[in-house]
């Protein structure tokens, strides 16, 4: 059974701040990772989509790497900014005639100005 | 539509009431995901749609609990005789394949609170 973990579950940083997110699961068989965003009251956003055969994936100031062998993935944030407080979310997919993403239990970031 | 629209937005109900959540999907996004998220809780799969057909509803906690899917697009989910630990967010997703190659868009939830 696949489990997705997330350190740290909650990280309070400074503006400015770099920082990274860490997502781990057991089952390296996936097809795909995504990390999403979470604002309280609201739904998820995607942030990126790493395929299986890709290592990272880059927006702006984010940055997902992705090692499949060792069943990890880190999400790295340049120059943090209050905005980007929320909820942090990882899921894997396996793929195959199971689609579903497994969760992980997500990081509370909170960017202080 | 321009996004996933799910309603409604916020539902409270009575212990041992139905009630039906709708969810509109992205147009043309055959894959249609239902989630739960209770307060302090990971999301929780509850059942996957390709097109009307569901191959994965494995994540439905009970038989009270059964969705359905009409002309590829609209997707409702029906609580029978509502439970207290019923009390979550239901999310609904959509994507335009395989969401195994596709981004999963999410709607902003249904909330749902059970007295």
């Amino acid at each position: 059974k696949q489990e997705v973990t997330q350190i740290p579950a909650a990280l309070s940083v400074p503006e400015g701040e770099n920082l990274v997110l860490n997502c781990s699961f057991t089952d390296s068989a996936i097809y795909n990772l995504q990390w999403f965003r979470q604002d309280p009251g609201k739904g998820l956003t995607s942030l990126l989509l790493i395929q299986s055969s890709q290592r990272e994936q880059t927006s702006g100031r984010l940055n997902a790497s992705l090692d499949k062998s060792s069943g990890r993935s880190t999400l790295y944030i340049a120059a943090s900014q209050p905005g980007d407080s929320a909820t942090y979310l990882c899921a894997v997919i396996r793929g195959g005639a199971t689609n579903k993403l497994i969760f992980g239990t997500g990081t509370l970031l909170a960017v202080q100005p | 539509g321009a996004g996933v629209s799910q309603s409604p937005s916020n539902k409270v109900t009575e212990k041992g009431k139905d009630v039906e959540l709708r969810c509109d999907p992205i147009s043309g996004h055959t894959a249609l995901y239902w989630y739960r998220q209770s307060l302090g809780q990971g999301l929780e799969f509850l059942i996957y749609f390709q097109g009307n057909s569901a191959p994965d509803k494995s994540g439905l906690p009970s038989d009270r609990f059964s969705a359905e899917r009409t002309g590829g697009s609209v997707s409702t989910l029906t609580i029978q005789r509502t439970q207290q630990e019923d009390s979550a967010v239901y999310l609904c997703a959509s994507s335009a394949n395989r969401a195994g190659a596709n981004v999963l868009t999410f709607g902003a939830g249904s909330r749902l609170t059970v007295l």
